[in-house]
């Protein structure tokens, strides 16, 4: 079966671009997640939906950021405009329930110039 | 508050040691679920194990065991015989209250060396 899809796998951008991280969760889930992992911070939960609503988005830093889900099958996280500063690892993780185990994908590596 | 603490920042044995991760959570829900996850050098993060609040048994699961503790407030996580391809960083976390929110520890590396 295939997992969670994120892309691309490596973004490096200038400073001042707009960034947009995809991603597809495995087919039948209904919770999507958006991790952050820095050396600084760990992992931190950005923003998460269940059945394509936001539910809680308190953990996204700034109105730079925005995540948006048309589709039970897509995602977007995007940054606008992006800083040195948000350069991390960007992970995108699925479940079948709140409590369930989140499956994650293999991230998008993202440098800021 | 709900933390989860992973005191061993770097671990370091030979391989067919045993090894322990230990992991410590402090919240104030009676429900709540704890996992573990890790991270090889690759960079994913692969699924271990889910454990809920009502359930104190201890899991084996081939060279892996892990030893849920209320009383300590503690889900510590063993490595048998530990092999090169355990090397990784290993994640606990929690999950309380309602909320899909998972709490994640700063994660512990293992470096097993042949």
């Amino acid at each position: 079966d295939a997992g969670v899809i994120q892309s691309p796998r490596h973004e490096v951008t200038e400073m001042g671009q707009e960034v947009t991280l995809r991603c597809k969760p495995i087919s039948g889930h209904d919770y999507l997640f958006w991790y952050r992992q820095t050396m600084m911070r760990g992992l931190e939960l950005l923003i998460y939906f269940n059945n394509n609503v936001p539910i809680d988005d308190s953990g996204m830093p700034e109105d730079r950021f925005s995540a948006k889900m048309p589709n039970a099958s897509f995602s977007t996280l995007k940054i606008q405009p992006s800083e040195p500063r948000d350069s991390a690892v960007y992970f995108c993780a699925s479940s079948t329930g709140a409590n369930q185990p989140q499956h994650f994908g293999d991230g998008t590596r993202l440098s800021i110039l | 508050a709900q933390k989860v603490t992973q005191a061993q920042t770097e671990i370091s044995v030979v391989e067919k040691e045993d090894v322990t991760l230990d992991c410590v959570y402090e919240t104030r829900d009676t429900t709540y679920y704890l996992f573990w996850y890790k991270q090889p050098p690759s960079g994913e993060l692969v699924f271990l194990i889910r454990r809920n609040s009502f359930d104190e048994q201890n899991e084996i699961s081939g060279r892996y065991s892990w030893n849920f503790q209320k009383s300590t407030s503690s889900f510590n996580f063993t490595i048998t015989a530990s092999q090169v391809v355990d090397s990784a960083v290993y994640f606990c976390a929690l999950k309380s209250g309602n909320t899909g929110k998972l709490i994640f520890g700063q994660g512990t590396t293992l470096q097993v060396k042949p």
